[in-house]
């Protein structure tokens, strides 16, 4: 089955400065990965997410990438602000449409912003 | 558009019972996912139900079972409870033809003693 790794499992950046989480998966077949945030008490939420025929997807201060041959994908936060601190999750998993085998999870990177 | 929700929020049992979590399904979405969320670590896939039939199953025994109803809604059942199984359960709700994309629920909180 798919294993996900994600590093770092801590992250301290100073408030205004860029953050980087790095995923690797081990299924070729994964082509779906998605990110989520949650904060302490609270539920995951979808942040972004992207699909293996694209190689990078923005959505404000949040860009993933992906590499297929390489297996790794990484989520880059830029301008950090205090509300971003939460603990965020990488995912994959084969979108067949099916989803017969969920999203795999790593787990997690504590990202810390410091004032 | 309602969200995802679920009930309890919490849940005290000991070992060897039974329990019984639910889970409603976001407006519009007509699958749901149970994952395990032991404290500290990332969420572990259960399984998934979509058109009131088991969709695909983790690496999870068979005393953790499910049903889907007709509304979409779903319970996890847990049978001879065991202190491993104390976690965050949490639901996630996906639509048709996008069963990856989850949104999850707040979850529950089971502790078993």
């Amino acid at each position: 089955g798919e294993n996900v790794e994600q590093h770092p499992s801590t992250l301290s950046v100073q408030e205004g400065d860029s953050a980087v989480i790095k995923c690797t998966y081990s299924d070729s077949a994964s082509n779906y990965f998605p990110w989520y945030k949650q904060e302490l008490g609270k539920r995951p939420q979808l942040i972004i997410d992207i699909r293996s025929n694209v190689g990078e997807k923005k959505d404000q201060r949040i860009a993933v990438t992906l590499n297929k041959t390489a297996k790794h994908f990484s989520l880059h936060i830029t301008e950090t602000q205090p509300e971003d601190s939460a603990v965020y999750f990488c995912a994959a998993s084969e979108d067949s449409g099916g989803g017969a085998d969920g999203l795999t999870f790593g787990k997690g990177t504590h990202l810390i912003i410091q004032p | 558009e309602t969200g995802v929700t679920q009930s309890p929020t919490h849940l005290i049992k000991t070992r060897g019972q039974q329990v019984t979590l639910r889970c409603s399904s976001q407006s519009g979405h007509n699958t749901v996912s149970w994952y395990q969320q032991a404290l500290g670590q990332g969420p572990q896939f259960i399984f998934q139900y979509y058109r009131e039939e088991e969709n695909g199953r983790g690496n999870f025994p068979p005393r953790f079972s499910g049903l889907q109803f007709p509304n979409y809604s779903s319970e996890l059942n847990v049978n001879a409870l065991e202190l491993d199984d104390s976690a965050l359960y949490l639901c996630a709700s996906s639509p048709e033809l996008a069963h990856n994309e989850q949104f999850f629920g707040p979850g529950t909180r089971l502790t078993v003693l």
